[in-house]
């Protein structure tokens, strides 16, 4: 089936680690982009990617990084320098990252880091 | 900047009920409109997306418009039914900026039984 795999699906944090929160896409897709919500709110861009080996700041990307070396692939890792990282983050993916002609966006299931 | 906000926050209907959740944006320079749906701990599922040209997209028992001009989208949910909890969201994609769609905090809906 064509669609978007993240995992882990719970992933726990010790104070001072990194983790990598995994995302691959089968859709073909060029662009991706990774989302945090915390509960009760919105959706907020830590980054996102035109296009293979290009990536770019969202609003929240202090203590992430991410790197994007294959088209299906788009990693995200949760540094010991974001303070607060326990959310739920999504991923997605769409056709292309500008286009004006109906271009739907497509979700992972999430994952949820908790630290500890 | 663009902002999104639902209201309400939170919804509770009986079972058969027609329904409507309402979504506004503070700038009117959009591509389009797109409203999802989110079930307890998923990812979103896109229900219908309204292109900036358009008024109005409909799926079987949703129909959402687009009021572009006001800045004021509605989801209208027909019959409504306990399948049909989850929390809705509507986002944006803005003309300019790197954000490429604006969300916002999602409306929780419950359908009694």
């Amino acid at each position: 089936d064509g669609g978007i795999t993240q995992s882990p699906k719970y992933l726990f944090r010790k104070e001072g680690q990194n983790v990598t929160l995994s995302c691959e896409q089968n859709l073909n897709h060029d662009a991706m982009y990774w989302y945090r919500q915390d509960p009760g709110q919105g959706l907020r861009l830590i980054y996102y990617s035109q296009i293979v080996n290009d990536f770019q700041k969202g609003d929240i990307a202090e203590g992430y990084s991410v790197s994007r070396e294959k088209k299906e692939s788009f990693p995200l890792t949760v540094t010991s320098a974001q303070k607060n990282p326990t959310a739920f983050y999504l991923c997605a993916s769409s056709l292309f990252f500008w286009e004006d002609s109906g271009n739907t966006i497509y979700f992972g299931e999430g994952s949820w880091l908790t630290v500890v | 900047k663009q902002e999104v906000t639902q209201i309400p926050a939170a919804l509770s209907v009986p079972e058969g009920e027609n329904l409507v959740l309402n979504c506004s944006f503070t700038d009117s320079a959009i591509y389009n409109l797109q409203w999802f749906r989110q079930d307890p701990g998923k990812g979103l599922t896109s229900l219908l997306l309204i292109q900036s040209s358009q008024r109005e997209q409909t799926s079987g028992r949703l129909n959402a418009s687009l009021d572009k001009s006001s800045g004021r989208s509605t989801l209208y949910i027909a019959a409504s039914q306990p399948g049909d909890s989850a929390t809705y969201l509507c986002a944006v994609r803005p003309w300019s900026g790197n954000t490429p769609l604006v969300f916002g905090k999602g409306t929780r809906l419950s359908v009694i039984a």
